[in-house]
């Protein structure tokens, strides 16, 4: 079965510093990834995806995620962060069209003023 | 944007009371599911529903949770006899093409068993 690891559950950084989330997932099939992001209060949101093509995926908002085969692993990253990132990010993984998408435990991204 | 929506937004409840979730799913998307949340955990998978028959579901969802689709929009988590761990945010989802494309979650609903 289908796996997620965020080894990371608090991440603080400063306003305007880069950030990486980490994110590793276990499978033995080919599988779609995907970044959700949860503000305080609110529902999870879609972030970004990685379903095929290339390895590099965008958001609106300046994150991009690349996936990594090779090292089973799919980080979250930002050249700059704000303070409205402020927000918990969870990684997640299914297998197929058919299939749950299984959710790591989460990072608590902690802006700095 | 077309929302998923839930309410009640938050439900207070006593143990062994019964309790429905509501969800209203984006109206093209076939593919629900209900997902909660412990305070401080992760996002767990309870069950997930197509084409009005339960598609799969985790351990977590046993003979006292129930979902339905008694309509064309709504769909529902019933839980029988509720306990105190029950106690989560129950948040709802809709997919048009299911794992691929990703979810579209609602705000979820805090439920509390006191």
């Amino acid at each position: 079965a289908q796996s997620v690891t965020q080894l990371d559950s608090q991440v603080p950084v400063f306003e305007e510093a880069p950030v990486e989330l980490r994110c590793n997932y276990s499978s033995s099939v080919s599988v779609y990834l995907f970044w959700y992001v949860q503000y305080p209060n609110q529902g999870l949101q879609l972030l970004l995806k990685y379903l095929s093509g290339s390895t590099l995926v965008k958001s609106i908002n300046g994150f991009e995620a690349e996936f990594n085969k090779s090292q089973t692993s799919f980080h979250l990253r930002k050249p700059s962060v704000h303070i409205s990132d402020t927000a918990e990010y969870f990684c997640a993984v299914s297998l197929n069209r058919d299939d749950k998408i299984i959710f790591g435990k989460g990072t608590r991204l902690h802006i700095l003023p | 944007e077309p929302e998923v929506t839930q309410t009640p937004s938050h439900q207070v409840t006593q143990m062994g009371q019964e309790v429905i979730l509501r969800c209203v799913p984006i109206s093209n998307h076939l593919y629900f599911y209900w997902y909660r949340q412990i305070l401080g955990q992760k996002v767990e998978f309870l069950v997930s529903f197509y084409n009005n028959e339960i598609s799969e579901k985790s351990e977590i969802f046993d003979d006292q949770f129930s979902v339905e689709r008694p309509d064309g929009s709504n769909f529902t988590l019933k839980i029988r006899s509720t306990k105190l761990e029950d106690s989560a945010m129950y948040f709802c989802a809709s997919s048009e093409t299911g794992g691929t494309s990703g979810y579209t979650f609602g705000s979820g609903t805090r439920l509390t068993v006191v």
